[in-house]
This record gives structure tokens, sequence and C-alpha cells, in this order.
């Protein structure tokens, strides 16, 4: 079965670094997602994707992350510098196009910022 | 923000007992959605309710939606230790194209 690919699964780092996570969505699937969970809490979405154009960014903090899925296919966020309130799971969902809402998830990167 | 809020935020029962959850949110909806996710893993999607449905089954899963009453119910019947998890409500807004999670309900099912 098909599945959304993420890397790193973890992920340590130093305030004020660069981290960068990786995601390749199922095959076909125009939609990504990118989404920030913390713990105990539900995932919030930080940017949308269709194919190569950003729909949706209006809660990514534009000061220090950043998004691109250049192709239209895998995609990258960044963020520079990380700080302690990072610390979260951050998540990749795809879904065949931004009209159908049911979504597939990747098993996340778990994020630790020291 | 989320929009969805579950209750109750923890649930505790035996297996073969019926659980269920709860979920409110605030404005119109096209549809709305349950997950289920496993520690430290992704979501999984349930199953989908659309606004004018009323009920809905899929195996053990029986979801109910009241758009007077804005609120949603999972049942997760006859359950097993399998079924311990954090489970979403996820509400898809009218106009916004897209799914506001709220902060889930997680179950534990004690074998």
């Amino acid at each position: 079965e098909a599945e959304v690919a993420q890397s790193p699964r973890y992920k340590i780092t130093e305030k004020s670094q660069a981290v960068a996570f990786w995601c390749d969505p199922i095959s076909g699937h125009a939609t990504l997602y990118w989404y920030r969970q913390i713990l105990g809490q539900g995932p919030e979405l930080l940017v949308q994707f269709q194919d190569e154009s950003v729909v949706d960014d209006s809660q990514l903090p534009k000061d220090r992350f950043s998004a691109e899925r250049l192709k239209g296919v895998d995609s990258t966020l960044k963020i520079q510098p990380a700080e302690l309130g990072d610390s979260a799971m951050y998540l990749c969902a795809s879904s065949i196009t931004s009209g159908v809402l049911e979504q597939y998830f990747g098993p996340g990167t778990r994020l630790t910022v020291t | 923000s989320q929009q969805g809020e579950e209750d109750p935020q923890a649930l505790s029962i035996q297996e073969g007992e019926n659980a269920t959850m709860n979920c409110s949110y605030k404005t119109s909806i096209n549809n709305l959605q349950w997950y289920r996710q496993n520690s430290g893993r992704g979501l999984v999607h349930l199953i989908l309710i659309r606004s004018n449905e009323r009920e809905k089954h899929s195996g053990r899963l029986r979801v109910t939606l009241d758009t007077s009453k804005k609120s949603s119910s999972l049942l997760i019947t006859a359950s097993r230790a399998a079924d311990t998890a954090s489970y979403f409500c996820a509400t898809d807004d009218t106009n916004a194209g897209k799914s506001t999670f709220g902060d889930g309900t997680t179950l534990t099912v004690k074998p």
C-alpha cells in the first residue's frame, strides 16, 4: 500500500540552528500539507500546497519557517533559526486533490530543540 | 486555532465495552472526519460524514452528526486493546478548503 514518506523520523538540534524536514507524498496526490503537532494537542496546519503552488500558509511563521514543493512532488520544510518552542511533531499529509479532504499522513518527524 | 473540541479529553474502558467520544464545533461545515493516532505516529483516516448525513457506519465504528447542535459523536463498539489511541475530529469548513483538527480524545482500552 502506498504511504507518505518522511525523514528524518527524529531530529535533535540546538536553538539557533537550521533544520529541514522532507516529505514524499503518495504518488499522484496533488495536495500536500505540513502540520505541526504539539504534545497533547491536535495537528495545526502550517502550509498547504496544490501541486507546486502554496494555497494556504496563513499559520506559517514566515520569519523563520519556509516550505517548498518545487516540482509539485516532494516537499521540504525548513526552520532557521530553530527556537525552543519549535519542539513538536511535524506531520506531512497528502490528498488526491484539494477537493478530496481525506488525508493520508506520514509517520512524522519528532523535533527536539535544546 | 482549533475549531473542533473533543470530549472527554481522556477515556479509559475495559476491553469489550463501548467507547463514545464527542466533537463540537463552531462554524458551518461541509464534512466532518474522524482520525486515529497511535502514540508517536501519524494519523489514520477512519470515516468521513457529510453535512447532509446523520449517521454513518464502518465496521465497529458508528458516527453521528447533528448540524443543528454542531456536534458529532464517534462510537466504537466491542472495544479491543488495539483501539488504544488518540481520536481526532476534523471539520471541513464550508469555504476554507481545509480541515481543522481538535485536540483529541485519548482512549485507553484495558485488556
